[in-house]
C-alpha cells in the first residue's frame, strides 16, 4: 500500500538556521503531497500542498517541490524562527474515493534562541 | 468560512467506561469527515472516514465505531474502554477530489 517516510526526529536546531526535513513516498498513481504542521496542544494545520510532478508548495517561508523522479517532497527554510518550534508531518493523498491521507511518523522540530 | 468543532478537549475515562467523542463542521454540505488517532510519541492512523450520512468506513479493526448521524456531524463511540484506546483523536474533513483535509484540535483521551 501507499506509505511516506519522514526522517526521524528530533530535531534541533539554532534561530535562523537552515532546515530541511526529509520525506519520500511509496504510492500508485499520482497523488497529491502535503506537509502539515502540529503546535503543541493542538490539531494538524495544513502548511503546504502540491498536487503534480514539479510543483512548489510554499508558506510562511517553508518550501517542498514534488519530485515524482526521486519520490521526494523534501521540506526546507531558509532561516527558521524559535516559533517554528513543532511537528511536522509529510503526508500524501489519493486523488480517488475519499481522499484518505497517508502520514509519515512526523519530525518533532526545536528551535533554540 | 468553513470551521471544525471537537469536544471535549480533554477527557479522562476509566477502563470499561463508554466514550462518545463529538466533531462538527460549519460552513459547507456533504463534506468527507475522517477521524484519525495520534498514540504518543508516534504518527497518525486513520480510524474511520465517512463520505456521506449513515457511510462509515473503518480502516483498521478496533474497539472503537463512528457514526454519521447528520450530514455534518462525525461522532467517535466506544462501548467499553481499554487502556490502548489513549491517544490524541482528531476529527477532518475535506470538501471532494483535490483538497487537501482540515482538522479540528482534537481531543486529548487518558484511560486509567
Amino acid at each position: 500500500g501507499d506509505s511516506v517516510t519522514q526522517m526521524e526526529g528530533p530535531v534541533t536546531l539554532s534561530e535562523e538556521a537552515f532546515l530541511t526535513i526529509n520525506c519520500t513516498y511509496t504510492a500508485t498513481g499520482y497523488p497529491s503531497l502535503f506537509w502539515y504542521v502540529q503546535y503543541p496542544g493542538e490539531g494538524l494545520q495544513l502548511l503546504l500542498k502540491a498536487t503534480k510532478a514539479d510543483d512548489k508548495g510554499s508558506n510562511k517561508g517553508f518550501e517542498a517541490t514534488y519530485r515524482k523522479e526521486t519520490t521526494s517532497f523534501h521540506l526546507e527554510k531558509g532561516s527558521v524562527q524559535v516559533s517554528d518550534s513543532a511537528v511536522y508531518f509529510c503526508a500524501l493523498s489519493d486523488t480517488q474515493g475519499a481522499q484518505k491521507l497517508v502520514f509519515g511518523q512526523g519530525t518533532r522540530l526545536t528551535i533554540n534562541p | 468560512s468553513q470551521t471544525i468543532h471537537q469536544w471535549p478537549a480533554t477527557l479522562v475515562q476509566p477502563v470499561g467506561s463508554p466514550l462518545s467523542l463529538e466533531c462538527t463542521v460549519e460552513g459547507t454540505s456533504n463534506p468527507n469527515l475522517y477521524w484519525y488517532r495520534q498514540a504518543a510519541g508516534r504518527g497518525l492512523q486513520l480510524l474511520f472516514y465517512s463520505v456521506g450520512i449513515g457511510q462509515i468506513s473503518s480502516e483498521v479493526p478496533q474497539n472503537l465505531s463512528a457514526s454519521r448521524p447528520q450530514d455534518r456531524q462525525f461522532i467517535l463511540s466506544s462501548k467499553k474502554l481499554l487502556l490502548s484506546d489513549s491517544g490524541f483523536y482528531l476529527c477532518a474533513w475535506s470538501v471532494n477530489l483535490g483538497k487537501p483535509q482540515h482538522f479540528g484540535d482534537g481531543t486529548r483521551l487518558s484511560i486509567l
